[in-house]
């Protein structure tokens, strides 16, 4: 258990689904992070939230939709992907310079 | 804008030989610096980081990195690898508290018998 839980942890969707990955930390963080990690790229920040405000979106396809209700909770809404984006989804939450992720929700779109 | 560059997507080593992983940063302020292990289908591990003072700083599993201001790296060691040590290791930079990390591409450690 890492202080960043991320459910589910797996997701097989079809193209047409709508679904939605939960993130939550009760670290006491006023930061939290979408980030994805494909097999082929570097880690790619998504999202940034700092005081349940977005302070960041790193030019990501409006088919990915954020939502972080409180400091505690992190979500990513999904609809109409696409195959390439299966991936690993990491939240991570920061205070300071100390940060933790979650152990990530591996999706595949069929 | 920063950036990070990791020098060798694979390296591999004999069980008790250094490990040596390089990392190089762009930052136009004072950066953050951190190393992360990630082994396979789990999320991230901090190994350690440098955010000011000492800068050779030591992290769990034996690791260490030092901060090389003129030559803009953070280079992560151990003395003596194990097994164990087998992973997938990011160097990753910030410039300041509370902004988002900014990853390399990992580096792919492996270690014989």
């Amino acid at each position: 258990e890492t202080g960043v839980t991320q459910t589910p942890r797996h997701l097989v969707m079809g193209m047409t689904n709508k679904k939605s990955l939960k993130c939550e930390q009760h670290l006491g963080h006023n930061a939290m992070y979408w980030y994805k990690q494909s097999a082929k790229k570097p880690l790619e920040l998504m999202f940034v939230y700092n005081f349940k405000e977005q302070t960041e979106n790193n030019s990501v396809p409006s088919r990915f939709s954020p939502e972080c209700p409180n400091s505690s909770h992190l979500f990513l809404h999904l609809h109409t992907l696409q195959p390439e984006d299966s991936a690993l989804y990491l939240c991570a939450s920061s205070q300071g310079a100390g940060y933790t992720f979650g152990s990530g929700t591996r999706l595949t779109v069929v | 804008a920063q950036s990070v560059t990791q020098l060798g997507s694979h390296v591999s080593v004999s069980e008790g030989a250094l490990v040596l992983l390089r990392c190089n940063y762009s930052s136009s302020v004072p950066p953050y610096l951190f190393w992360y292990v990630q082994y396979p289908n789990q999320g991230l591990q901090l190994l350690l980081k440098y955010t000011t003072g000492a800068t050779l700083v030591k992290g769990i599993n034996g690791f260490e990195a030092e901060f090389k201001k003129s030559e803009t790296s953070f280079h992560l060691t151990k003395p003596s690898a194990h097994m164990s040590d087998a992973a997938e290791y990011f160097c990753a930079v910030s410039d300041q508290a509370g902004t988002a990390l900014i990853f390399g591409k990992g580096t792919t450690l492996s270690v014989s018998s």
